[in-house]
Formats: C-alpha cells, sequence, structure tokens
C-alpha cells in the first residue's frame, strides 16, 4: 500500500514567494496532519484535519501559513509571502479517525527560503 | 498539558553493544497512548512502537524491545546488539484520546551506531 505522499521533496525558493506544499494521505485514514521540523524547535503540529475539516490549526504560525484539505485524499500548506525562518521540513501525516491512533508520516517537503 | 522528556540527546555505541533510550512523560489522562519514531539520516519518520496506557506488558521486536512503567512514568528503548543501520534520531511522542488530543514528541535521542 501506498503511504502518506508529500511534493514536491525540496524545494529552494526566494523570500516573498508563494509556497505550496502538497500531500496525498493513505487511503481510507481520515484525519491528516502537518507537522514542521526544525533544529530549534523540534517537531510542531501546525494544524490538522478530521473527515476534511480543521480541528486545530492553534499550531499555525501566522497569517502566512494557511492549510486546506478540499477532499479525503488532498491537502496543500501554503506560505505566503515566504521568509527564511520558514526554512525547515514539513511532514505531512495521517491516521485512522485519530484519537490516539498511530499516525504515519510523509517522507517530508524540506523547504529552502533564501 | 502533556511532555515528553528524553534527557539523552546524543548517545554514541560501538557495534554490538546494548543501548537504551529513555523517555520520561507526563500527563493528566488516564488513558493515553505512547509512541516512538525513527528517523534515519533520510530523513523520513518511521513508526516503531504504539503503547496503550493500560497495557504494561514489555514488547519484543527482534532486537529492539520497550519497557513500560507506570510508576515512573516512563516508556524506554533498548536496542540489543545495535548495528550501524540503527544510527538515526529517535523520538518518544505521546497522545491522549480526546478528539482535541495532540501527538506530542519529545526533542530526540541522536543514536550513532559506530562500526
Amino acid at each position: 500500500d501506498a503511504g502518506v505522499i508529500q511534493s514536491p521533496r525540496h524545494e529552494v525558493t526566494e523570500m516573498g514567494q508563494e509556497v505550496t506544499l502538497r500531500c496525498k494521505p493513505i487511503s481510507g485514514h481520515n484525519s491528516l496532519f502537518w507537522y514542521r521540523q526544525t533544529m530549534m524547535r523540534g517537531l510542531e503540529l501546525l494544524i490538522y484535519f478530521n473527515n476534511n475539516v480543521p480541528i486545530d490549526d492553534s499550531g499555525m504560525p501566522e497569517d502566512r501559513f494557511s492549510a486546506k484539505m478540499p477532499n479525503a485524499s488532498f491537502s496543500t500548506l501554503k506560505i505566503q509571502p515566504s521568509e527564511p525562518r520558514d526554512s525547515a521540513v514539513y511532514f505531512c501525516a495521517s491516521s485512522v479517525q485519530w484519537y490516539g491512533n498511530t499516525i504515519y508520516f510523509g517522507e517530508g517537503s524540506w523547504l529552502t527560503v533564501v | 498539558a502533556q511532555k515528553v522528556t528524553q534527557a539523552q540527546t546524543e548517545i554514541s555505541v560501538v557495534e554490538k553493544e546494548d543501548v537504551t533510550l529513555d523517555c520520561v512523560y507526563e500527563t493528566r489522562d488516564t488513558t493515553y497512548y505512547l509512541f516512538w519514531y525513527k528517523q534515519p539520516p533520510s530523513g523520513e519518520l518511521v513508526f516503531l512502537i504504539r503503547r496503550n496506557s493500560f497495557d504494561e506488558q514489555n514488547e519484543i521486536s527482534g532486537r529492539y524491545s520497550w519497557n513500560f512503567q507506570k510508576s515512573t512514568s516512563s516508556f524506554n528503548f533498548t536496542i540489543t546488539a545495535s548495528q550501524v543501520v540503527d544510527s538515526a534520531v529517535y523520538f518518544c511522542a505521546l497522545s491522549s484520546t480526546g478528539a482535541n488530543s495532540k501527538l506530542t514528541f519529545g526533542k530526540g535521542i541522536t543514536l550513532s551506531v559506530r562500526p
């Protein structure tokens, strides 16, 4: 079975540009998560969806960040405008009905903003 | 509030040594789940184990074993006869079971296994 699929795997962009990260969760999973990993802050939950509905976006750092899940098989995380401090690895993850079930992670999108 | 502490930041061992990675957690919930994930140098996060708070039995999977002790709020991970391929960052994580629960990660332990 396919795991969580993220794209792009690597992106280098200039400050001020819009960045869109994409995610396809595991088929049958109805909870989707976006995490960010940095050396300073470790793994942080940005937002999570249940049945395509955002449940908790308290981890989204600022209004420059937005996430959508238009259907059960696709989600995007957008940063507009991007800043150098947004450089990080962004992980998408999914689980079956999140209430403590196992979360499976994608391979991550490595973002560098110069 | 939930908290996961991985006091060890970096561990270096020689191949074939046994190594234990410590994890201490804090939660007010009576029902919760504990996890370990592995992040190899390639960067992906690989699920290793999930354990619920009512199951204190130790678990063994090949060279990996986990020791869950509620009395000390610990969920330690031991690798027996370590191999170079075990070199990775290992994360312990905790979640409760409510709709607003979050998976809280520790800072991770970087394990280096030298040949």
